[in-house]
């Protein structure tokens, strides 16, 4: 089954602490994964892919395949991170699979 | 570049009543489009893949006569939610593929339904 988790609905840091959201998925095929981000009264936006291995507003996702997770990381968080995070998987003719997303929340 | 616009943002019907919801690309051709509905505090659920000139791949459980999308053109998508009911309520959202890299989905702002 193609199948996409994130554990975390809500996700809630102080400013300058690491974060990590996670993500798990599940696909027989070759994975391709990316993480979508909604800012708040914004639509929904690319923020990386697996396969561009770039850092993204000091955001970075490295693919795991023996664990199947692609989990989502940067070593400060900053305020304007708050949003909603949707990690997703693209299965065969571009069809692409969310997972229920995660909120994270920076305080200052 | 790579804008989706959707049309419209809300709107309010009467039950029976039937909606249409636009998906325009802006400024590229998509070759494919996609509609998705989210309900509150859910992720998207993917409703039905549109290809221009062809017909519309519809997930399990949407119903094709119930939701029409219509793909006539490479920068027009459109779906029309048919003899709505409340349950119909919910938040539409599509986006495009095409632009630049077919894998990146550019997305619209959304369109909320309600049916009275």
């Amino acid at each position: 089954a193609q199948r996409v988790t994130q554990p975390e609905k809500l996700l809630s840091v102080f400013k300058g602490a690491p974060v990590e959201l996670k993500c798990n998925y599940s696909y027989s095929g070759s994975p391709e994964l990316f993480w979508y981000v909604q800012y708040s009264r914004q639509r929904l936006q690319l923020l990386l892919r697996h396969i561009s291995r770039e850092s993204i507003k000091g955001f970075t996702a490295d693919l795991n395949k023996g664990e199947t997770s692609f989990h989502l990381k940067k070593p400060f968080a900053q305020e304007e991170d708050s949003a909603m995070y949707y990690c997703a998987l693209r299965t065969g003719g571009f069809k692409t699979i969310f997972g229920a997303g995660t909120r994270l929340f920076v305080k200052a | 570049g790579a804008v989706v616009s959707q049309h419209p943002s809300w709107v309010i019907c009467k039950s029976g009543t039937s909606v249409k919801i636009e998906c325009r690309s802006l400024d590229f051709q998509a070759t494919t489009m996609f509609w998705y509905r989210q309900f509150p505090k859910q992720s998207l659920m993917l409703m039905a893949t549109s290809n221009e000139g062809s017909k519309a791949t519809y997930e399990q459980g949407v119903e094709k006569d119930k939701f029409l999308i219509n793909h006539a053109s490479l920068t027009l998508s459109t779906l029309t939610v048919t003899s709505a009911h409340p349950e119909d309520s919910s938040f539409y959202i599509c986006s495009a593929g095409g632009y630049r890299d077919k894998n990146i989905q550019y997305f619209g702002a959304g369109t909320r339904l309600s049916v009275l």
